[in-house]
């Protein structure tokens, strides 16, 4: 099983910009997130899934899109890009009722000029 | 919405002695309250976890410490290695209609001295 794995693993991107954060999972995962990290901030999450076609928005949501058309796969869309989304983004999944056991990707360093 | 607040930020502890880290939630949660471990450049990885009725797991040199009604828990690492430097996370479950989602802390960076 190759797990969760996330593409591209740096990006750099001109203000205004789009661009779509790829993740894909390989355990049959009900469950899907993506989070940001930014220094001294943690883990924030931006929008999860449930199952394929149920999305719903995290804490910091503004400026993303996402879709949940298969199982596997949970792409993040970046409509308009802003230093302020300057990041590290990850991708997690987890089987529904073992949600405190997320297995995450190893992230896209995402900057935006 | 689950505030979670972890310290210290940041943990220097020499090689041998122990690494201790707090975590303090406001809502209260039924699910297992996990610390994730993060190697840099990687992304974090579930180390430990707890059940919310018991006050006590250890596995090998890492225990949590749950305190139900003061609604905070703690990782304890004995004999802190050199190769248990990085960044540990705290998280608590929601319950309800979000139930699923975790709710992180913002992180301790943990150095260990040979």
């Amino acid at each position: 099983n190759a797990g969760v794995t996330q593409t591209p693993k740096f990006q750099v991107l001109k203000t205004g910009q789009s661009m779509t954060l790829q993740c894909a999972q390989d355990m049959n995962h009900e469950y899907m997130s993506w989070y940001r990290q930014d220094p001294g901030m943690g883990l924030r999450l931006i929008h999860y899934s449930v199952g394929a076609g149920i999305t719903d928005q995290g804490e910091v949501p503004n400026g993303y899109n996402v879709s949940r058309s298969t199982t596997e796969d949970f792409p993040l869309r970046l409509l308009s890009a802003a230093p302020s989304q300057t990041s590290v983004y990850f991708c997690a999944s987890s089987s529904t009722g073992r949600n405190n056991e997320q297995f995450f990707g190893p992230g896209t360093r995402l900057t935006v000029l | 919405q689950q505030q979670v607040k972890q310290s210290p930020q940041s943990l220097i502890v020499q090689k041998g002695g122990i690494s201790i880290i707090n975590c303090a939630y406001e809502n209260t949660a039924f699910d297992y309250f996990p610390w994730y471990q993060q190697f840099p450049g990687k992304g974090p990885a579930l180390l430990i976890a707890i059940r919310p009725d018991v006050s006590e797991k250890k596995e090998g040199r890492f225990t949590i410490s749950f305190n139900k009604s003061a609604k905070q828990f703690s990782l304890h690492i004995m004999d802190s290695q050199p190769g248990d430097s990085a960044t540990y996370f705290c998280a608590v479950p929601s319950k309800g209609s979000t139930l699923g989602r975790l709710y992180f802390g913002r992180g301790t960076q943990l150095t260990v001295w040979p």
